[in-house]
């Protein structure tokens, strides 16, 4: 099946500093990736919707320039958290869009900042 | 706005012990209903997508089906492996978003 890579699988960084997170499509070719921050408990919640060579589409309430995400090709996004402060401490998933109305989870990152 | 309600919350079985976990939703133009399957601390894996009231789906030991409302993930003889948390999630007509409930954590005691 196919199968979606997403590194690292857990990052500690102190406040301050930039994390950038990757997610790659390793058999299909994904037009469209998501990015998805879920909380102890919660539900996944929608940040933004990729798309290869276009920006991305934020949901309402995700800060853009905090949260950037570069979609280059049509087997890899990245989401680059900047400025990380303790508040952004979370478990970040990608998935991708693949054939049919299938989508593929990473395996997810867990965020910590000090 | 679209919802998507899970019940129960958590759910304890013992080895053997069929169940069934539910999910109601409210949504416009419903493009497909699915089911993912989350262990701690890793992504969701894809189960099921159900389109339309009346369809039903199996794997192994689950089985999906779906209303008009709601829908129902069976676990039938559920085993520990079994143990994870639920996810149930819709897509609705025009948009290719996903919205999630909060799951059902189900744990099977041996």
């Amino acid at each position: 099946g196919a199968v979606v890579s997403q590194h690292p699988s857990w990052v500690i960084c102190k406040s301050g500093t930039s994390v950038k997170i990757e997610c790659r499509s390793l058999d299909f070719q994904a037009t469209t990736m998501f990015w998805y921050r879920q909380f102890p408990k919660q539900s996944l919640m929608l940040m933004a919707t990729s798309n290869e060579g276009s920006k991305a589409t934020y949901e309402q309430g995700v800060e853009k320039d905090k949260f950037l995400i570069n979609h280059a090709s049509l087997t890899l996004s990245t989401l680059t958290v900047t400025s990380a402060h303790p508040e952004d401490s979370s478990f970040y998933i990608c998935s991708a869009k693949g054939i049919g109305e299938k989508l593929f989870f990473g395996s997810g990152t867990q965020l910590s900042v000090l | 706005e679209d919802q998507v309600t899970q019940s129960p919350e958590a759910l304890r079985l013992q080895e053997g012990e069929s169940s069934s976990l539910n999910c109601s939703y409210t949504v416009s133009g419903l493009r497909g209903l699915f089911w993912y399957r989350q262990d701690p601390g890793k992504g969701p894996e894809f189960l099921f997508t159900l389109y339309s009231a009346g369809e039903e789906k199996e794997k192994e030991r689950l089985k999906a089906t779906l209303t008009k409302k709601e829908s129902f993930l069976h676990i039938t003889a559920p085993k520990p492996e079994d143990s994870a948390t639920y996810l149930c999630a819709v897509r609705k007509g025009g948009s290719e978003k996903l919205v999630f409930g909060k799951g059902t954590k189900l744990t099977v005691n041996p």
